[in-house]
C-alpha cells in the first residue's frame, strides 16, 4: 500500500535553533517528492522538489534530502523563525497523476 | 506572481444540497487537481484532470463528484447531493510540465449543516 509517514507529529523549538523533520514513504512506482509548507487554514505551498537522481536540494533556509535506497527524506530547517511555525507535509507522487500525501509534522517555534 | 484562485472562500450548505466549487487555475498549466482536508486530517487526493478529462480518481471520488472545465479558464467541483462528512477544506491545485511542483490556491472551506 502506499504510504507515506511523517515523524515527530509534532515539534517545538526555539527561534534560531535548527531542526529537522523526517519522512518515510512506501510508495511505488516513484517520481518525485516534494516538501510543502501549509500555514493553518491555507493552501500548501512548496518549498523543494527531487527525484530519484537527487541527494539534496535547498531552498533558502531550508534544505531536503533524498535516500531513495531507504525511501527516507528529511528537511532541515536553519536558524529557524517565528513565521516558521506551520505544518510540512512530505508528498510523493507515483509517476501517474495521484499523489500521496504525509500527515505532516506541526512545527511551533517559540520566541 | 501568478496564482490559483478559488471561490467561495467559505461555503455553507445544507445537507442534500448541491455545491459547486469554483477555481482558477494557473493560465498556462495543463494539469489541474482537487483536494481535500478534513479538520485535522491529512490532505486526501481526489481527481486529477489533464486534456479535458480525469487522468486519475481516488476512491473518495464517487459518483457525488464531478469536474469541469467549462469555459477554459475556470475548473470546478461539483458534489451533487452534500454530506455532513463532505465538510472540509477542498483545494484546487495545477501545475504545467517540465516543472512538477503543483500551485495550490487558498482553498474553499465547506461547511455541511
Amino acid at each position: 500500500k502506499n504510504q507515506v509517514e511523517q515523524s515527530p507529529q509534532s515539534l517545538i523549538i526555539l527561534e534560531g535553533k535548527n531542526c529537522t523533520l523526517q519522512c518515510n514513504y512506501t510508495v511505488s512506482p516513484f517520481s518525485n517528492l516534494r516538501w510543502y509548507k501549509q500555514d493553518t487554514g491555507r493552501g500548501p505551498v512548496s518549498l523543494t522538489i527531487m527525484t530519484f537522481s537527487e541527494n539534496t536540494k535547498s531552498n533558502g533556509r531550508y534544505t531536503a534530502t533524498l535516500d531513495a535506497d531507504t525511501k527516507q527524506s528529511s528537511l532541515h530547517i536553519t536558524a529557524s523563525q517565528l513565521s516558521d511555525s506551520a505544518s510540512y507535509i512530505c508528498v510523493v507522487n507515483t509517476g501517474g497523476f495521484k499523489t500521496i500525501f504525509g500527515a505532516g509534522t506541526r512545527l511551533f517555534v517559540k520566541a | 506572481e501568478p496564482e490559483v484562485t478559488q471561490t467561495p472562500s467559505h461555503q455553507v450548505t445544507q445537507m442534500g444540497q448541491e455545491v459547486i466549487l469554483r477555481c482558477v487555475p494557473i493560465s498556462n498549466h495543463l494539469y489541474f487537481y482537487w483536494y481535500r482536508q478534513i479538520l485535522g486530517q491529512k490532505v486526501e487526493f481526489l481527481v486529477s484532470f489533464y486534456n479535458n478529462e480525469i487522468s486519475e480518481k481516488s476512491e473518495i471520488f464517487d459518483d457525488q463528484f464531478s469536474v469541469e472545465r467549462p469555459d477554459g479558464s475556470n475548473f470546478t467541483l461539483k458534489i451533487r447531493s452534500t454530506k455532513l462528512e463532505d465538510s472540509a477544506m477542498y483545494f484546487c491545485a495545477s501545475r504545467d510540465p517540465p516543472d512538477s511542483f503543483q500551485y495550490f490556491g487558498a482553498g474553499t472551506r465547506l461547511s455541511v449543516l
